[in-house]
C-alpha cells in the first residue's frame, strides 16, 4: 500500500481536460518536491513533470502540474488518444528515505 | 544521449540470489548530482523503487527490502549491479534502472530510464 494516494482512473472525451491527484503527507509531498511519470502500457516510465510543475524538453504544454500543502496534481488538458496511460506521481519520503511512487492513475480517452 | 540497459537472467528460481546490471552511457556516476536507482514493477502492479546509489558512493534502500538488497557501482564500466537474496515468486516484476538527476539540495528526478527487463521468479 503506497503512502500516496491517486484514483485508480479517470476518463473524459477528446479535446477535454482531465485532473490526476496525488495525496500525500508532510514527510513527502508536504517537504519535497512532487515528480510525474506517464507509463504506455508495454513501456517504459517517461518523466513528464519534476520538481511540481516543470516539464522537461520535449513534453507538451499540454501537461501542467501543481501542488499545495500535501497535494498534488497532474493536469492534461486537450485530451488525445495518445494521451492513454497509466500516471504516477513520485516524491521523496523523509521517513522512508527514499523515493516513493503512488499507485498509478489509467487515464481512459473516451 | 542518455541511455541505460538491463541484463541479467530472465528466470531464477525460488531461495537463489538474482543479479543484475545496468549499464549505462551519455553520462558518468563520478559527476556531482548523478546517481542511478532500480525500480520494479509487478505484471499489472504499480512502480516500486528498490534501491539507489549517488556519485559519492552514498547508498539508499527500501526499508521493506533492505535486508536483502546490495547496490555497488563500476563507474570505469559505467555499470550500477544490484544483488537480490532470497528470491521468491512474489518478486516477479519488470525491473528497470534509472537515472536520477538532482540539483544541489533536492532530491531529484528518474529523467531517463532503461527498457526494463523481466525476472520471472519458478521453480
Amino acid at each position: 500500500q503506497s503512502v500516496l494516494t491517486q484514483p485508480p482512473s479517470v476518463s473524459e472525451a477528446p479535446r477535454q481536460r482531465v485532473t490526476i491527484s496525488c495525496s500525500g503527507s508532510s514527510s513527502n509531498i508536504g517537504n519535497n518536491a512532487v515528480n510525474w511519470y506517464q507509463q504506455v502500457p508495454g513501456k517504459a516510465p517517461k518523466l513528464l513533470i519534476y520538481y511540481d510543475d516543470l516539464r522537461p524538453s520535449g513534453v507538451s504544454d499540454r501537461f501542467s502540474g501543481s501542488k499545495s500543502g500535501t497535494s498534488a496534481s497532474l493536469a492534461i488538458s486537450g485530451l488525445q488518444s495518445e494521451d492513454e496511460a497509466d500516471y504516477y506521481c513520485a516524491a521523496w519520503d523523509d521517513s522512508l528515505n527514499g523515493p516513493v511512487f503512488g499507485p498509478g492513475t489509467k487515464v481512459t480517452v473516451l | 544521449q542518455v541511455t541505460l540497459r538491463e541484463s541479467g537472467p530472465a528466470l531464477v528460481k525460488p531461495t537463489q540470489t538474482l543479479t543484475l546490471t545496468c549499464t549505462f552511457s551519455g553520462f558518468s556516476l563520478s559527476t556531482s548530482g548523478m546517481s542511478v536507482s532500480w525500480i520494479r514493477q509487478p505484471p499489472g502492479k504499480a512502480l516500486e523503487w528498490l534501491a539507489l546509489i549517488h556519485w559519492d558512493d552514498d547508498k539508499y534502500y527500501s526499508t521493506s527490502l533492505k535486508t536483502r538488497l546490495t547496490i555497488s557501482k563500476d563507474t570505469s564500466k559505467n555499470q550500477v549491479v544490484l544483488t537480490m537474496t532470497s528470491m521468491d515468486p512474489v518478486d516477479t516484476a519488470t525491473y528497470y534502472c534509472a537515472r536520477l538527476t538532482a540539483v544541489a539540495g533536492t532530491n531529484g528526478y528518474f529523467d531517463s530510464w532503461g527498457q526494463g527487463m523481466l525476472v520471472t521468479v519458478s521453480s
